[in-house]
């Protein structure tokens, strides 16, 4: 069903440091989401990319960012981490054709120290 | 902007069905969806209903909406222990970019 992937699977990061998260979104899917899920809460929309330019962008200061390359990868930058930017980060690509339906990757766990 | 809301906890009897529910705010979704997460997992897509349909039926699983009430249920017939997870709804924005989510249902199934 899902061809999402994500890298790293876990990551430890230090208060005010930098991180970059990586998303492979399935073959076709031209669009991918991201999504923040805080412990205990459901998941918030970050920003979506199509074809490689922002459509869309949630409630999240500018120090998120994101880029979306043509082999369908992606990746989310996080700057200047804060203790409460730890959570797993879902990316998610969509099936425009069947529901336009979100199919997400397994999530990196972030830990802000 | 949409608000989804859900019940928080679920416990059933293995064996029973379960009936997990939602409410909307915003009638605008063209589609409305159910997730669900096992601990430490990702989401994975259970179902989804086009917002002019009243009910889906895939095989255990029943989705019913009340469009009048804004009223979503996701129905698990014959629950069984690899049921017990986290059960998210969610709408999709009009504009067709974000899902809204809820905070999700904790099912347990009890043996």
């Amino acid at each position: 069903e899902t061809g999402v992937t994500q890298s790293p699977t876990h990551l430890i990061k230090t208060r005010g440091q930098q991180v970059t998260l990586r998303c492979s979104s399935q073959s076709g899917h031209n669009t991918v989401s991201w999504y923040q899920q805080a412990l205990g809460q459901g998941p918030q929309f970050i920003f979506q990319y199509y074809r490689e330019e922002e459509n869309g962008r949630g409630n999240f200061p500018p120090r998120f960012s994101g880029l979306q390359f043509p082999n369908y990868s992606s990746e989310l930058n996080v700057n200047a981490l804060e203790l409460d930017d730890s959570a797993l980060y879902l990316c998610a690509s969509t099936d425009w054709g069947e529901g336009d339906t979100q199919y997400f990757g397994p999530g990196t766990r972030l830990t802000v120290l | 902007g949409e608000d989804v809301e859900q019940s928080l906890f679920l416990s059933v009897r293995e064996g029973d069905s379960s009936v997990i529910n939602c409410t909307y705010t915003d009638s605008s979704s063209t589609y409305l969806y159910w997730y669900k997460q096992e601990p430490g997992a990702g989401l994975q897509l259970l179902t989804y209903i086009f917002s002019n349909m009243d009910m889906k039926q895939d095989q255990r699983l029943t989705v019913l909406l009340n469009k009048k009430d804004k009223h979503l249920s996701l129905r698990i017939a014959d629950t069984q222990t690899g049921d017990s997870a986290i059960y998210f709804c969610a709408g999709i924005a009009p504009d067709g970019n974000k899902l809204v989510f809820g905070a999700g249902t904790i099912l347990r199934v009890k043996s």
